[in-house]
């Protein structure tokens, strides 16, 4: 079990370029989440992928947001166009269904001047 | 609107006391209760869980009481120590997505 990666651990970009993010989750879990951690927050759900199905979406994943999980193992999260409201800590999270503990990624936190 | 509501915002301590942590939900569909813990610039861990068919539950010095009928849950730290300080989450989720709500968190802060 080596964890739930996450890359990059820290992102800065400017108002309007877009941004990808990388999950790697443990192998063996084929639930993978994703929440968004703003400061002093706690994480709210974005989206969640079964195996490589995308299988539901929060409000909170606009327009500009899109993830895809290819194989069913490793996740990207994109955002076009980015806006200073998207600067926040992205966090990924793998599920174990036997005991429905969320294993979370270190996060990748954006920053948007 | 707020699934979870946690309180207090803020919490300190002295060594060796207990710290408690107390949460509130409305949607009885929830079936999981899970506390995190996250430390500065790391996600969070999973500190301990509990499912409604029981009112406690202890390991080492982590307790969580639940009252289902009450709609609370509350997070116990006996014995608190200094590495116990951290920002503290309560959350929840119903079998089906699993997707988490979190409470908006607590700062605890263990004196030596």
């Amino acid at each position: 079990d080596t964890g739930v990666s996450q890359n990059p651990r820290h992102k800065i970009t400017k108002r309007g370029q877009n941004v990808t993010f990388r999950c790697d989750p443990i192998s063996e879990h084929n639930r993978l989440y994703w929440y968004r951690q703003t400061l002093g927050q706690g994480p709210e759900f974005l989206t969640y992928f079964q195996n490589e199905a995308q299988l539901e979406k929060s409000r909170l994943l606009s327009d500009r947001f899109s993830a895809e999980r290819p194989k069913g193992s490793f996740s990207t999260l994109e955002i076009q166009r980015t806006e200073q409201g998207d600067s926040a800590m992205y966090l990924c999270a793998s599920l174990n269904t036997g005991t429905y503990t969320q294993y979370f990624g270190p996060g990748t936190r954006l920053t948007v001047l | 609107q707020q699934q979870v509501k946690q309180s207090p915002q803020s919490l300190i301590v002295q060594k060796g006391g207990i710290s408690i942590i107390n949460c509130a939900y409305e949607n009885t569909a929830f079936d999981y209760f899970p506390w995190y813990q996250q430390f500065p610039g790391k996600g969070p861990a999973l500190l301990i869980a509990i499912r409604p068919d029981v009112s406690e539950k202890k390991e080492g010095r982590f307790t969580i009481s639940f009252n289902k009928s009450a709609k609370q849950f509350s997070l116990h730290i006996m014995d608190s120590q200094p590495g116990d300080s951290a920002t503290y989450f309560c959350a929840a989720s119903m079998t089906g997505a699993n997707n988490l709500f979190f409470g908006t968190g607590t700062r605890l802060t263990v004196i030596p």
